[in-house]
């Protein structure tokens, strides 16, 4: 049982604006800042497209973005494109006993 | 530019021990960073197995923590992974990755992947 919520499917059309939601407790997205989103397409590795719930490393597209509420980050993609068709998956520091969690990933489709 | 690549073998028969091989290029493993395997069973989701610090510490997951062992070899060009007592559920991609850090600090997030490498444990 993954320790962040994800849902399993989002979809938009091209231009609009999609938000992905990763929902964990009070051991980990709720206390720590470290929140990391991966894209990951087929049969490629993940690749880090946010750290730090809201840091983009060096030649990430400015149209993803991270935030955080409470239990909750998020991870919008603004200006929807084909390209971003992939899998995107959360991931926090935990203190509940496993360091690193993820989430069960989220299939982003490009209407 | 970094990169990562594993190595070892692709199939298991149950029961048995797994090996991989992390080999690091364009980097040293004596860099202050934390070096990770993460697995993928095939058509799910990331699951972090563990880390090694550069120093040779080491952190786990407790769901693996009686079977797994992460190791840095001696030439310090590389890393190792060792699962034993393997069954059908190991089957995955195995993944490793560079932990990313901001000047001394380990941000928790993983920045350099390898592209992969899948172990089926089958009869």
């Amino acid at each position: 049982q993954p320790a962040l919520a994800q849902p399993a499917s989002v979809s938009g059309s091209p231009g609009q604006s999609l938000t992905i939601s990763c929902t964990g407790t009070n051991y980990d997205i709720g206390t720590y800042n470290y929140v990391s989103w991966y894209q990951q397409y087929p049969g490629k590795a993940p690749r880090l497209i946010i750290y730090d719930v809201s840091d983009r490393p060096s030649g990430v597209s400015h149209r993803l973005s991270g935030s955080k509420s409470g239990n909750t980050a998020s991870l919008t993609i603004s200006g929807l494109q084909a390209e971003d068709e992939a899998d995107y998956y959360c991931s926090s520091y935990s203190s509940s006993g496993t360091l690193e969690v993820f989430g069960r990933g989220t299939k982003v489709t490009v209407l | 530019q970094v990169q990562l690549q594993e190595s070892g073998p692709g199939l298991l028969e149950p029961s048995g021990t797994l090996s991989l091989t992390c080999s690091v290029s364009g980097d040293s493993i004596s860099s202050l960073y934390y070096w990770s395997w993460i697995r993928q069973p095939p058509g799910k989701g990331l699951e972090w197995l563990g880390y090694i610090y550069y120093s040779g510490s080491t952190n786990y997951n407790p769901s693996l923590r009686d079977r797994v062992t992460i190791s840095i070899d001696t030439s310090k060009t590389s890393f190792s992974l060792r699962l034993t007592s393997v069954t059908a559920a190991d089957t995955a991609i195995y993944y490793c990755a560079r932990g990313l850090r901001s000047g001394d600090y380990f941000e928790h997030a993983f920045d350099i992947w390898g592209h992969g490498t899948l172990v089926t444990v089958s009869s």
